[in-house]
């Protein structure tokens, strides 16, 4: 079975500051992992996605996440937060023999002008 | 269009009524997925389908629930004698199958979902 965990339902940060939203996975094989966006009464947007190489994978409106295989992390990260940040953002994995792809929880991104 | 495209956007029935949400995926995606998103939740696996293989319906909560597709396109959702639990957002997402060996690598492309209310 694989499993996602995303410890905290909330994270507040303020404007210009870092950002991190965690998430740590369990799958029987190797990973695939991706972070997807969800603003407020819209479908999902993708993010990024780490397949294979480079741990440190970088994607969409200036996030990054990195892959920790010995800690089974994936978080994800900003440098410098800005308020249209603020939504909700879910951690996913997919086990590389397996189709599906299984959500966490969700963590709320709000951030503080 | 170019993304995942639901309806109905928002559908309110009577408890016990059933009910037909639709999905039509991006052309040329093969795989095609249902989710549920009960409010404030994460995602719930329900359904996936993968090109002509049979799909994968270990997410279907009870069998008031079914979900067909037509080869590569359109998928409906079915829910027989809806009760109040029920009520949710349903969402369709579809992928291409960029595959690494035999594993399906790609994104999801979500739709904006069905939001179901059962009174």
């Amino acid at each position: 079975a694989q499993s996602v965990a995303q410890p905290e339902d909330q994270v507040k940060v303020a404007e210009g500051n870092p950002l991190t939203v965690k998430c740590t996975y369990s799958v029987s094989g190797n990973p695939y992992l991706f972070w997807y966006v969800q603003y407020p009464n819209r479908g999902l947007q993708f993010l990024l996605k780490y397949i294979t190489g480079d741990n440190l994978v970088k994607g969409s409106y200036g996030f990054e996440a990195e892959f920790n295989k010995s800690q089974t992390s994936f978080h994800l990260k900003k440098p410098s937060a800005l308020v249209s940040d603020s939504a909700l953002y879910f951690c996913a994995v997919r086990d590389t023999r397996i189709g599906t792809l299984t959500f966490g929880k969700g963590t709320m991104l709000l951030v503080s002008p | 269009g170019a993304g995942v495209s639901q309806s109905p956007s928002n559908k309110v029935t009577e408890k016990g009524k059933d009910v037909e949400l639709r999905c039509d995926p991006i052309s040329g995606h093969t795989a095609l997925y249902w989710y549920r998103q009960r409010l404030g939740q994460g995602l719930e696996f329900l359904i996936y389908f993968q090109g002509n293989s049979a799909p994968d319906k270990s997410g279907l909560p009870s069998d008031r629930f079914s979900a067909e597709r037509t080869g590569e396109s359109v998928s409906t959702l079915t829910i027989q004698r809806t009760q109040q639990e029920d009520s949710a957002v349903y969402l369709c997402a579809s992928s291409l199958v960029a595959t690494s060996g035999d594993s399906n690598t790609g994104e999801l492309f979500f739709g904006e979902g069905s939001r179901l209310t059962v009174l």
